[in-house]
């Protein structure tokens, strides 16, 4: 199986930040990466595709970079509604793996 | 508009068994993939195994596999996961989504709670 490792696995931030996440994979999987946010008590929601693709609907303070085994979350500038918890997935091979999460809260 | 609906909450006992369900609408059932994914309380994400309606080819993890059963009845738009004996480890909140194009998540139904208690 494919592992993929988050980092951090918390942070704290303040409104306006800008905010990197990072997801490291186990061996490379190309661009096949996707990006969910997820908030208390909700489904997961799809940020980014492809390592880089936003989704239809999505802000464009969040972006997605990296390929192989080295991916990147960006969010430009922190907002209220964006304190939640984050989480990779590979899409490259079976299982399809999600990555730990990483939590954001408010400073 | 694309839609998974997941059955209720469900409260049982060990041993018992189980069948939990995800109606799609709003697209073309047949057409894309359903996969499961199981989220025990405060945990994170982990992926269960996926079924194309259209043919019922299924995928496992190989932590799942044997555990449970996925399949689906497209006449009816609606996939299953299903347990045939119960355990406490089994709580957790269960999620269906529709993999689009590259396998990404696109439409997730709102979750069905199972909590397995003696």
């Amino acid at each position: 199986d494919i592992q993929l490792t988050q980092s951090p696995s918390f942070l704290s931030a303040s409104v306006g930040d800008r905010v990197t996440i990072t997801c490291r994979a186990s061996q490379g999987i190309s661009s096949y990466l996707a990006w969910y946010q997820q908030k208390p008590g909700k489904a997961p929601k799809l940020l980014i595709y492809a390592a880089s693709t936003l989704q239809s609907g999505v802000p464009s303070r969040f972006s997605g970079s990296g390929s192989g085994t080295e991916f990147t979350l960006t969010i430009s500038s922190l907002q209220p509604e964006d304190f939640a918890t984050y989480y990779c997935q590979q899409l490259n091979s079976y299982p399809r793996t999600f990555g730990g999460g990483t939590k954001v809260e408010i400073k | 508009e694309v839609q998974l609906v997941q059955s209720g909450a469900e409260v049982k006992k060990p041993g018992e068994s189980l069948k939990i369900s995800c109606k799609g609408s709003g697209y073309s059932f047949t057409s894309y993939w359903i996969g499961w994914v199981r989220q025990m309380p405060g945990k994170g994400l982990e992926w269960m195994g996926i079924i194309y309606p259209g043919d019922s080819d299924t995928r496992y993890s190989p932590s799942f596999q044997g555990q449970v059963t996925i399949s689906a009845d497209k006449s009816i738009s609606t996939a299953y996961l299903q347990w045939s004996s119960l355990k406490a480890s089994d709580t957790a909140m269960y999620y269906c989504a529709r993999q689009h194009d590259y396998g990404e998540g696109d439409y997730w139904g709102q979750g069905t709670l199972v909590t397995v208690s003696s």
